[in-house]
């Protein structure tokens, strides 16, 4: 089965510091991979996607995630974060095929941003 | 373009009651879903559809009934409400693995 790991809750930063937030999926094939962010009271919105090729990928907002398969892992970064960016993030693993055509989400990270 | 409407955004019910929750897409995509999504726990996914008259059980179905009869609309019912279905609700439709979602609906019972 299909699994993301999230395991940062809660996540602080300053205004203009970087940013890191960490994935790490379990699947049994090549997967495609989602970052999605929620503001409060609000849907889904997504910041970027991995499905193959190159393995950094560029998203909105300034937003970059690296997959690395040797580490089952879909790290999503900032250089600088935005006051704007508070939020919650998610992770999400999916596919195509079979049971796979369903997206599996991590529990989130919560973004504060300090001014 | 609407993309992915879910009706209505709130709603309170009291214990043992039913309801329908809507959720409607314009984008021609085959791919439907119901999360519920509560704190510290993510989105966890109640059932999903693959197709016009086709429904799956998610990760948890249980309490809740679906309905496909059309492609553009995906209803989830709660036929006997409980307090621990006090959630919010989000349809998503998916093409080539990305997910639409709505806006969601705040459900509470008490």
């Amino acid at each position: 089965a299909q699994s993301v790991t999230q395991p940062d809750i809660h996540i602080t930063v300053s205004e203009g510091a970087s940013l890191e937030l960490r994935c790490n999926y379990s699947y049994g094939a090549t997967p495609y991979l989602f970052w999605y962010v929620q503001s409060p009271g609000q849907g889904l919105q997504l910041l970027l996607k991995y499905f193959s090729g190159d393995t950094l990928v560029q998203g909105i907002k300034g937003f970059e995630a690296e997959f690395k398969r040797s580490q089952s892992s879909f790290n999503l970064r900032k250089p600088s974060v935005h006051w704007s960016d508070a939020a919650e993030y998610f992770c999400a693993v999916g596919g195509l095929s079979g049971s796979a055509r369903q997206l599996t989400f991590g529990s989130g990270t919560q973004l504060t941003v300090l001014p | 373009n609407a993309g992915v409407t879910q009706t209505p955004k709130f709603r309170v019910l009291k214990t043992g009651q039913s309801m329908t929750l809507l959720c409607a897409q314009d984008m021609n995509h085959e791919y439907m879903y119901w999360y519920r999504q509560d704190p510290g726990m993510g989105l966890r996914l109640i059932h999903y559809s693959v197709g016009e008259g086709t429904t799956a059980k998610g990760e948890v179905p249980d309490g809740y009934n679906v309905s496909r009869l059309k492609k553009q609309n995906f209803l989830l019912g709660l036929e006997s409400a409980a307090p621990s279905q006090t959630s919010v609700y989000f349809c998503a439709s998916i093409a080539l693995g990305e997910a639409f979602f709505g806006q969601g609906t705040r459900l509470t019972v008490v």
